[in-house]
Formats: C-alpha cells, structure tokens, sequence
C-alpha cells in the first residue's frame, strides 16, 4: 500500500529565507507525483507536475525534484514571501488505478 | 478550481439526516474522485469513477455512497449522517492527455454533522 510522508508537518521562516519541502513515498512504481498548495480554507492549487521519468519541474521560484528510486521529492522555494504562507501537499500517481495519495501537507508560515 | 465545480459550499446536519454532495466538471475527463481532509490526517479517498457507470472505493468508503450519472457528474451521498463525518469535502478530477495526467480540485463542502 502506498504511504506519502510529508517533512517537517510545520516550518516558519524569515522572509527572503530559501527553502526545502520534503515528500516520501514507499513504493516507486508512480506514474507522477504532483504538488500542491492550499490556503485556509480553500481548495488545492496544483503548482508542479512531475512524471515518472522526469527528474525536476520549474515554475518561477518553485522547483520540484524527483528521485522516483529512492521515493523522495523535494520542493525547493525560492526567496520566500509571505504570500507563500499556505500548506503544501504532495501527491502519488499510482497510474494503473490513477489513484492520488497524498501526504498530510506541510503548513508554512513566512514571517515578515 | 476552474472545472470543477463542488455544491453546497457548507452545509450543516443533524445526526441521522441524509444529503447529497454534488460534483459537476465541464472538462469532460473520465476520472472522478471524492476525498475529505481532516486535520492531522491529509486527504483520503472515499471512494473515486475511473470512467462514466463505474465506481470504487477508496480508503474511507463505510457511510458513503456515490453516483456517477453521467460523465460530468459524481454525486456523494450521507445516507445517515454521524458527526465522525463532519469534515472538509473535496472533489476532483484527473484530467489526461498524451503527456501528462493533472489532478484539478473543487472547492471543496464544509460540513458539520451535530
């Protein structure tokens, strides 16, 4: 059974700070791995897709890695703001069911 | 989401009262899903429609029952509401191309069951 582990549950960060989100994942047969982000009480917006065979996903200051072998993928933030304070959730592609699992999110607060 | 379209916003139910969660896309892809998001513990799959007439369960399905009608809808329905079923509601869709599959989210239903 597929199981997506989020770290750290919880970050706080100066403004201006880079910074790295993790995501694990225990089995490696994906199909991709997508990121998302939400705010308070609203719903998920997806930042960056990742299919199987690719190794990283850039959109302006958010990239993306993943290392499918290991079952890690990382999302590296830019020059942090407080307008990325949100909470962060991956998720797995299992492809054959097309089912997505996902982590239980990071929740990211950007200090000014 | 643009696409996806989830109704009530909120809604708030008494023990035992049944309702129905509706989900529309105008995206016209084959895959839906229903989820819900509790604190501490992400978003688990109720139960999902990999095509129009089909539905699965996914992990949390006891006390639910779905409905796909048509492409374009999937419907969640509470038969008995209990408060453990008071949660954040997601729909969604898996929208596919040659290239990529993407997950796009509804809204999401608050619902509060007392």
């Amino acid at each position: 059974k597929q199981e997506v582990t989020q770290i750290p549950a919880a970050l706080s960060v100066p403004e201006g700070e880079n910074l790295v989100l993790n995501c694990s994942f225990t089995d490696s047969a994906i199909y991709n791995l997508q990121w998302f982000r939400q705010d308070p009480g609203k719903g998920l917006t997806s930042l960056l897709l990742i299919q199987s065979s690719q190794r990283e996903q850039t959109s302006g200051r958010l990239n993306a890695s993943l290392d499918k072998s290991s079952g890690r993928s990382t999302l590296y933030i830019a020059a942090s703001q407080p307008g990325d304070s949100a909470t962060y959730l991956c998720a797995v592609n299992g492809g054959a069911t097309n089912k997505l699992i996902f982590g239980t999110g990071t929740l990211l607060a950007v200090q000014p | 989401n643009a696409g996806v379209t989830q109704t009530p916003k909120f809604q708030v139910l008494k023990t035992g009262q049944s309702m129905t969660l509706q989900c529309a896309q105008d995206m016209n892809h084959n895959s839906m899903y229903w989820y819900r998001q509790d604190p501490g513990m992400g978003l688990r799959l109720i139960y999902y429609s990999a095509s129009e007439g089909t539905t699965d369960k996914g992990e949390v399905p006891n006390g639910y029952n779905v409905s796909r009608l048509n492409k374009r809808e999937f419907s969640l329905r509470l038969e008995s509401a209990a408060p453990s079923q008071t949660s954040v509601y997601f729909c969604a869709i898996l929208a596919r191309d040659k290239i990529n599959t993407e997950a796009f989210f509804g809204q999401g239903t608050r619902l509060t069951v007392v």
